[in-house]
């Protein structure tokens, strides 16, 4: 069984669409809990990162994390096409190395 | 702020030949720079950690002699692919955290083509 699991899609919403990506994990001793976005044939883009349990909020992205049930969801409110990417869930324990998702592949169809 | 540059964006080398690819961080202090290969469709997978002053941590099947680390300042990580060879062709991202290390910063990437 993998640390994290990430669905990889591909996932095709139309604009508009609230979009829901998710992680499960395995190590209840990660602390650390980020969605990087990245475009094909560039590097990551951090988007959320959070500390522990609870929710975030920037613009149009709500990131939560619920410790409890070892499970991570980033939320895209008013999906545009520009938001059609790969997106990573990453996580890690102290000043561990990131453990990554698989990415989830999504478009976002005008 | 937290911008991460390489260089270059892309290589296209002859098989034999070494290539260096140079992470910088533009706004702050990387204490801990990170270099992960990633193939397509895939997700990343670390190849070496490397703090400031000391030798990189490879990961395990990953050669060092072949994948030359030196992060000789707070700002400067370089990745040497040594006599390269076309199963090295991938995508190469490095990646900067600050002294907090709360989260890690990518680079754009580099996209290396042995021939």
């Amino acid at each position: 069984q993998k640390e994290v699991e990430q669905d990889p899609g591909p996932l095709s919403v139309p604009e508009g669409a609230i979009v829901s990506l998710n992680c499960t994990y395995s190590n209840s001793a990660f602390q650390y809990f980020m969605w990087y976005r990245q475009y094909s044939r560039k590097g990551p883009e951090l988007l959320m990162y959070t500390y522990s349990s609870g929710n975030k909020e920037d613009g149009r992205f709500t990131a939560q994390v619920d410790k409890s049930s070892k499970y991570i969801s980033l939320f895209i409110r008013d999906s545009q096409p520009s938001d059609s990417a790969t997106y990573l869930c990453a996580m890690r324990e102290g000043a561990q190395k990131l453990v990554f998702g698989q990415g989830t592949r999504l478009t976002i169809n005008p | 702020g937290a911008v991460v540059s390489q260089h270059p964006s892309r290589v296209i080398c002859k098989s034999g030949t070494s290539v260096k690819i140079e992470c910088r961080s533009l706004d702050f202090q990387a204490t801990t720079m990170f270099w992960y290969r990633q193939f397509p469709k895939q997700s990343l997978m670390l190849m070496a950690t490397s703090n400031e002053g000391s030798k990189a941590t490879y990961e395990q099947g990953v050669e060092k002699d072949k994948f030359l680390i030196n992060h000789a300042s707070l700002t400067l990580s370089t990745l040497t692919v040594t006599s390269a060879h076309p199963e090295d062709s991938s995508f190469y991202i490095c990646s900067a955290s600050g002294s907090r290390q709360e989260t890690q910063y990518f680079g754009p990437g580099t996209r290396l083509l042995v021939l």
